[in-house]
């Protein structure tokens, strides 16, 4: 049971362009959501959240967008830096949950 | 301040064997969160413990697998008679509630 699913497994974007990353989710009782980087060998940093009451939320190149009535958000970053290089996971969770529910990830690649 | 620490961060079994997993939270949290990942697939809910209490831990196989996060000391995960199936990065989060998790570097487990 995929509760939040990221369609595009890899995305390739051209260094000082913009990448966007979508998730969508199936179920309407999550509250909150957060992107996640990963490199390899390494655990899940933290990116960015958004509650359920907010459409929009900023913090430097990175803006989260949520569009309840879809179900889908997004993430944008930009400008796209060869550091920005990693897989990016979206996750779901409710305050009465605890526990996140994962998207498979998409590899994004910044290329010169 | 240490984020939280896993280890081993790499972790070689034979079938049959067991293997422990430890995860020391971010000093004052008191949330542990425990996911495996597959290889190419994202994280996967495993269980949620406060101290001395499991809260969730519909994540778990229902056989060979356990969980504790005692009073004093780390959380361990606990696979008994492990299978070449088990083989998986394993991940430990923490939170001061029931949001915004920080990632461990997670511990590799290849059963040979």
């Amino acid at each position: 049971d995929q509760q939040v699913k990221q369609n595009s497994p890899s995305l390739s974007v051209q260094e000082g362009r913009i990448s966007i990353l979508n998730c969508d989710y199936t179920n309407s009782m999550f509250d909150y959501f957060l992107w996640y980087k990963k490199y390899p060998a390494e655990g899940p940093t933290f990116l960015i959240s958004i509650s359920s009451i907010k459409d929009k939320n900023e913090d430097g190149r990175f803006t989260v967008f949520l569009n309840k009535s879809a179900k889908h958000l997004s993430l944008h970053i930009v400008p796209s830096q060869p550091g920005d290089s990693a897989v990016y996971f979206c996750a779901a969770g409710t305050d009465s949950w605890g526990k996140l529910q994962f998207g498979a990830g998409t590899q994004v690649v910044v290329t010169p | 301040n240490a984020g939280v620490m896993q280890n081993p961060r790499h972790l070689v079994r034979r079938r049959g064997q067991e293997a422990r997993l430890r995860c020391s939270p971010v000093k004052g949290h008191s949330h542990v969160y425990w996911y495996r990942q597959l290889p190419e697939e994202g994280l996967k809910f495993m269980v949620y413990l406060q101290k001395e209490n499991i809260i969730d831990e519909s994540g778990m196989p229902k056989e060979r697998f356990s969980a504790e996060f005692p009073k004093e000391g780390p959380s361990i995960l606990r696979i008994q008679q492990v299978v070449r199936g088990d083989s998986a990065a394993y991940f430990c989060a923490s939170s001061p509630r029931d949001n915004e998790q920080f990632f461990g570097p997670g511990t590799r487990l290849t059963v040979l």
